[in-house]
């Protein structure tokens, strides 16, 4: 079955700095999503990456599919007190397209002021 | 546009009771997830719908899970009895389609505690 790896599970990080997490995968992803999550709430959209090198950015988010499609990265560039939450990387496993995602365990970010 | 809405928010159970939750998707969207969070673990999969019909339940222990969605719109979780390990966040996800690559959209979903 899929697995997928978040690392690092936990990330501190002084306001302004820089920061990165990485989603590996041992399949091929086929659709790769990231998500935000805060405690006592359910998952926010971020961004859903497809095809082998693409790339995309909001904000100061910025995620990345490698060509291989078994790695994405999620890097927040001048991080704020708002990008504090769970980050949480999700798959399509199976190429069907019928959304049936696996899940990371995710990465808790905290930022420091 | 309205976001998924789910009810209630929280809910302290013992164990061997029943409990159920609700969940209205966003509006038009066919498809429909339930998925458990266990602490410190990503969401997983419990039940799909596609409109009123179910397409994937292999991750839901049918011994004492059940779940439906009768008009294909808004759709209901029940545990029967519950356990300790059920202790968990239940949360409702829709997207428009299952048959391509669309975003699933998440709704706060709703905290278990079972003592």
């Amino acid at each position: 079955s899929q697995e997928l790896e978040q690392s690092p599970q936990s990330l501190i990080v002084q306001e302004g700095k820089n920061l990165t997490i990485n989603c590996t995968s041992s399949k091929t992803l086929y659709g790769l999503y990231w998500y935000k999550q805060k405690y006592g709430e359910g998952l926010i959209f971020l961004m859903m990456l497809q095809k082998g090198g693409e790339e995309k950015s909001h904000e100061k988010i910025t995620a990345k599919l490698d060509e291989k499609k078994q790695q994405s990265s999620l890097h927040i560039t001048a991080s704020q007190p708002s990008h504090a939450g769970i980050y949480l990387c999700g798959a399509d496993c199976n190429n069907f397209g019928n959304e049936k995602l696996t899940f990371g365990t995710g990465t808790r970010l905290t930022i420091i002021p | 546009e309205a976001g998924v809405a789910q009810s209630p928010r929280y809910k302290i159970i013992e164990k061997r009771q029943s409990v159920a939750f609700w969940c209205n998707p966003i509006s038009g969207h066919a498809t429909l997830y339930w998925y458990q969070q266990i602490l410190g673990q990503g969401p997983k999969l419990l039940i799909q719908f596609q409109n009123n019909g179910v397409v994937d339940d292999s991750q839901l222990p049918k011994d004492r899970f059940s779940a439906e969605r009768l008009k294909g719109v808004d759709s209901t979780l029940k545990i029967q009895p519950a356990k300790l390990e059920d202790s968990a966040v239940y949360l409702c996800a829709s997207s428009s389609s299952r048959f391509v690559l669309e975003t699933q959209y998440f709704g706060p979903g709703t905290r278990l505690l079972v003592l």
